[in-house]
């Protein structure tokens, strides 16, 4: 199962957004609910950022959105912070009980 | 609270084996689906592999690369499971977490237990 397509780096200046997309097919992004978003500081864990394309859970602040359309899922950070600077994962189900990340996006704040 | 921790990883030989636990707290690990995920040193994630919760029978599905090399198993009595690795590669060096899965999003991680392979 080939990764997920995601731009290598993004960037905005503080208070500007930045929208990072993830590439799959419609056997993997274009076909489930199961799209979610991880952020990953240098040497920690990730963290779930959206769930089922679009949903944040409890403590994500509103300004992370996701959305889909087709087979390329997107992430919008709103009103950069520094602390946003990170690097952030996509996943999708790809079906037969497998998942599948995407190749990674730097995050960097201006 | 709720949280996962990793352990069991270290340095191994080409071929050899490893068993990686992560043991779960504020919460009962076999009503989850919980999964295995790797990172490279700088690289991206990848999933490894998954088992069910105790409703649907703690199936079991891996990604290719390490079908038939690794496996998960659980002990509830312990709020653990396990993932044995055997004939670990060079390729398999990584930090290894364990996540919980929820609703297709994986929402607990543990802190990652670094498996290096090498001579």
């Amino acid at each position: 199962q080939p990764a997920l397509t995601q731009p290598p780096s993004a960037s905005g200046s503080p208070g500007q957004s930045v929208t990072i997309s993830c590439t799959g097919t419609s056997s993997d992004v274009g076909g489930y609910i199961f799209v979610s978003w991880y952020q990953q500081h240098p040497g920690k864990a990730p963290k779930l950022m959206i769930y089922e394309v679009t949903k944040r859970p409890s403590g994500v602040p509103d300004r992370f959105s996701g959305s889909r359309s087709g087979n390329t899922a997107s992430l919008t950070v709103s009103g950069l912070q520094a602390e946003d600077e990170a690097d952030y994962f996509c996943s999708s189900y790809a079906g037969s009980n497998n998942f599948v990340f995407g190749t990674g996006t730097k995050v960097t704040v201006l | 609270e709720v949280q996962l921790v990793d352990s069991g990883g270290g340095l191994v030989q080409p071929g050899g084996s490893l068993r990686l636990s992560c043991a779960a707290s504020g919460f009962t690990l076999s009503d989850h689906y919980i999964d295995w995920v790797r990172q490279a040193p700088g690289k991206g994630l990848e999933w490894v592999g998954r088992t069910s919760d105790k409703g649907t029978s703690y199936t079991t599905e891996y990604v290719a690369s390490v079908r038939g090399r690794f496996t998960i198993s659980r002990d509830d009595s312990e709020n653990s499971l396990y993932l044995q690795m055997h004939s670990l590669q060079t390729e398999d060096t990584a930090m290894y977490y364990c996540t919980r899965e929820v609703r297709g999003g994986f929402d607990i991680w543990g802190q990652g237990t670094l498996v290096t392979v090498s001579s």
